[in-house]
């Protein structure tokens, strides 16, 4: 399997702060990364494919980049419905997640 | 409208099989490049994907849990099931389906609501 690792695990942060995320994987995926976030008892929803593509209807303050093995989701603005737990996921080969990173309100 | 629902027990005892299924609308497992795939998460953990069904028939699975997992569909009633055998109460979860779009890439944009299992005597 391909590990993913996410850091932080968590992290506090304030509305209208600039918040990123990284997710490193084991061995080399190209572009085949995925993130997510998913809210307490909800579904995971999608946000980020193919390490940079906007999901359709996904605010344009998401943002995603990298390749290889080091990659980062990047929220421009943070609004009140963005704390949740991200997770990113990979399919170069069967997908594996990462563990998650928390993000909280300061 | 994509929409995708999950159903099956929501107890199940130790050393039984459990048979999961996802019955969808507004697409077609018949579509190629699209899949149907299961996700879980134990309680207050991580995401973990389980198995995949691609419209022709081509199945994938988490290597670690492989001899465990059948997935099959009826493309007829628009359902995917997944069956686990030798149930264990570290397989308590929230199970997920999930819709896997045409592209190269496999991501899961259409989630079911999740539906939890317990693995109690």
């Amino acid at each position: 399997d391909i590990q993913m690792t996410q850091s932080p695990s968590s992290l506090s942060a304030s509305v209208g702060d600039r918040v990123t995320i990284t997710c490193r994987a084991s061995q080399s995926i190209s572009g085949f990364l995925s993130w997510y976030h998913q809210k307490p008892g909800k579904a995971p929803k999608l946000l980020i494919y193919a390490a940079s593509n906007l999901q359709s209807g996904v605010p344009s303050r998401f943002s995603g980049s990298g390749s290889g093995t080091d990659f980062t989701l990047t929220i421009s603005s943070l609004q009140p419905e963005d704390f949740a737990t991200y997770y990113c996921q990979q399919s170069y080969t069967t997908p594996t997640f990462g563990q998650g990173t928390r993000l909280e309100i300061k | 409208q994509i929409t995708l629902k999950e159903s099956g027990p929501t107890l199940v005892k130790p050393t039984q099989t459990l048979t999961l299924t996802c019955t969808f609308s507004g697409f077609s497992l018949s579509t190629s490049g699209v899949g149907v795939g299961w996700i879980r998460q134990s309680p207050g953990k991580a995401l973990e994907w389980l198995a995949l069904i691609y419209w022709d028939d081509d199945n994938r699975y988490s290597p670690s849990l492989k001899s465990r997992l059948t997935i099959t569909k009826d493309t007829s009633k628009n359902q995917v099931v997944l069956t686990m055998t030798n149930m264990d109460p570290v397989d308590t979860a929230t199970y997920y389906c999930a819709h896997r779009p045409r592209g190269v890439a496999t991501r899961f944009d259409y989630w079911g609501q999740g539906t939890l299992v317990t693995v109690s005597s």
